[in-house]
């Protein structure tokens, strides 16, 4: 989920259906992972984290999977709800270092 | 607790004027971030506090921006002179540690005419 320039990567996910919105990171060095959800004029809203001694993890309707090898995480919404609609972040915290975030994918719930 | 507070919500003001925004963190958060937002940057970190300190200030752009945090529940960012180029929403955000999760404030969205 990166963007290009000032348009938003967008997913656009039938009500009911599963989202997967996927992140590419940098730092193989990085060491905790954070899912953020932000609606139109809000602040980003935490939703899910992981650390990198763990693969997946698991919230209420949420799954974060981390795939160390290709640095890869992934955010996995069950049967979506217009809610949900919202753009997600991925953010990478580096030890010893600032914590950085992704430019977002916008997810568009279809009715 | 009210979460992470911010003001004021909307600022519109025009170049050259002096600008601070205000953030009350949740209390007992020793950690304080400030970021700005803009569609074609995303979501940059400015600045960060830890027990009111700043810890890492690389990401303010120029010296026209200044942080300061002169207790544990209030801090300010400033520009001075502001810039078109600075309209954007700021946002603050506040944790119990460094590594921990983030409580984001609804942001100054700002208007530099």
């Amino acid at each position: 989920g990166e963007s290009v320039g000032l348009h938003l990567p967008t997913l656009s996910v039938q009500e009911g259906d599963n989202s997967i919105i996927n992140c590419a990171y940098s730092n193989s060095a990085s060491d905790y992972f954070i899912w953020y959800k932000q609606e139109s004029g809000k602040g980003p809203q935490f939703i899910i984290d992981i650390r990198s001694n763990m693969d997946k993890r698991q919230g209420q309707r949420v799954t974060v999977l981390l795939n160390k090898t290709v640095k890869h995480l992934s955010l996995q919404i069950a049967a979506t709800q217009p809610g949900d609609s919202a753009v997600y972040f991925c953010a990478e915290n580096r030890r010893d270092d600032k914590i950085i975030f992704g430019k977002g994918t916008r997810l568009h719930i279809l009715p | 607790d009210a979460g992470v507070i911010q003001s004021p919500r909307h600022e519109v003001t025009e170049m050259g004027q002096e600008v601070t925004l205000r953030c009350k963190p949740i209390s007992g958060h020793d950690y304080l971030f400030w970021y700005r937002q803009t569609m074609m940057r995303g979501l940059e970190l400015l600045i960060y506090f830890n027990n009111n300190v700043p810890i890492d200030d690389s990401g303010m752009p120029e010296d026209r921006f200044s942080a300061k945090m002169p207790n544990a529940s209030f801090s300010t960012l400033k520009i001075q002179p502001s810039e078109p180029r600075d309209s954007a929403v700021y946002f603050c955000a506040s944790s119990l540690g460094r590594e921990e999760t983030q409580y984001f404030g609804p942001g100054t969205r700002l208007l530099v005419l």
